[in-house]
């Protein structure tokens, strides 16, 4: 079974300022990773796929990188709207598996 | 719009049964896989389970195997979870999404308390 772990558990950032996630998987997950973004009483709103690829309308500022182990998740520019709680997720192998999640808050 | 809404949570006592449900719109629910996660308060998220568009396939996580049972009506554009045997380790809001991999849309949930 594949665990995915997040850092930092909380990253306080400025709005305007650039914020860098980081998973690492247990094993390789080839590019199968996702990641996304879940707001206090929301669903979870799925912001990239295949370690880099935005889903739809999701802005330019959001990015990722990475494949088999370490992955990253940049937010170029934060704004008001991206204080949240983001999840990485892969999807190599059953069962899937979420990270703990780092919440990204205003400094 | 895609839109998923949940049904079903509530107060259950331990060893009791309920069941989940799920409408899907905006999307052609009988094309996509279906899954299950669920979120405990102050804990992770796990996937509980995943259907196959026409219900022939279904996989479990360990730790509902056996208790929990995933379906579908795609008449109805309906997923379901009927969960036995509740434990209050399954004490979680459960969301449905559109997917058995990286889903694009999920619902806000519904919440499932195992306690007497």
């Amino acid at each position: 079974e594949i665990v995915m772990t997040q850092s930092p558990a909380t990253l306080s950032v400025s709005p305007g300022e650039r914020a860098t996630l980081s998973c690492r998987a247990s094993q390789s997950v080839s590019s199968n990773l996702a990641w996304y973004q879940q707001k206090p009483g929301q669903g979870l709103r799925l912001l990239i796929k295949g370690a880099s690829t935005r889903a739809a309308g999701i802005p330019a500022r959001f990015s990722g990188s990475g494949s088999g182990t370490d992955f990253t998740l940049t937010i170029s520019s934060l704004q008001a709207e991206d204080f949240a709680v983001y999840y990485c997720q892969q999807y190599n192998n059953w069962p899937r598996a979420f990270g703990g999640g780092t919440k990204v808050e205003i400094k | 719009e895609v839109q998923l809404v949940e049904s079903g949570g509530g107060l259950v006592q331990p060893g009791g049964s309920l069941t989940l449900s799920c409408v899907g719109s905006g999307f052609t629910f009988s094309n996509s896989w279906m899954s299950w996660v669920r979120q405990a308060p102050g804990r992770g998220l796990e996937w509980v389970a995943y259907i196959k568009p026409d219900g022939t396939e279904k996989h479990y996580v360990d730790s509902v195997r056996g208790r929990f049972t995933i379906s579908r009506d795609n008449a109805e554009n309906s997923l379901y979870l009927q969960m036995n045997g509740l434990r209050a380790d399954d004490t979680a809001f459960y969301h449905c999404g559109n997917g058995g991999w990286a889903p694009d849309a999920w619902g806000q949930g519904t919440l499932v308390t195992v306690s007497s």
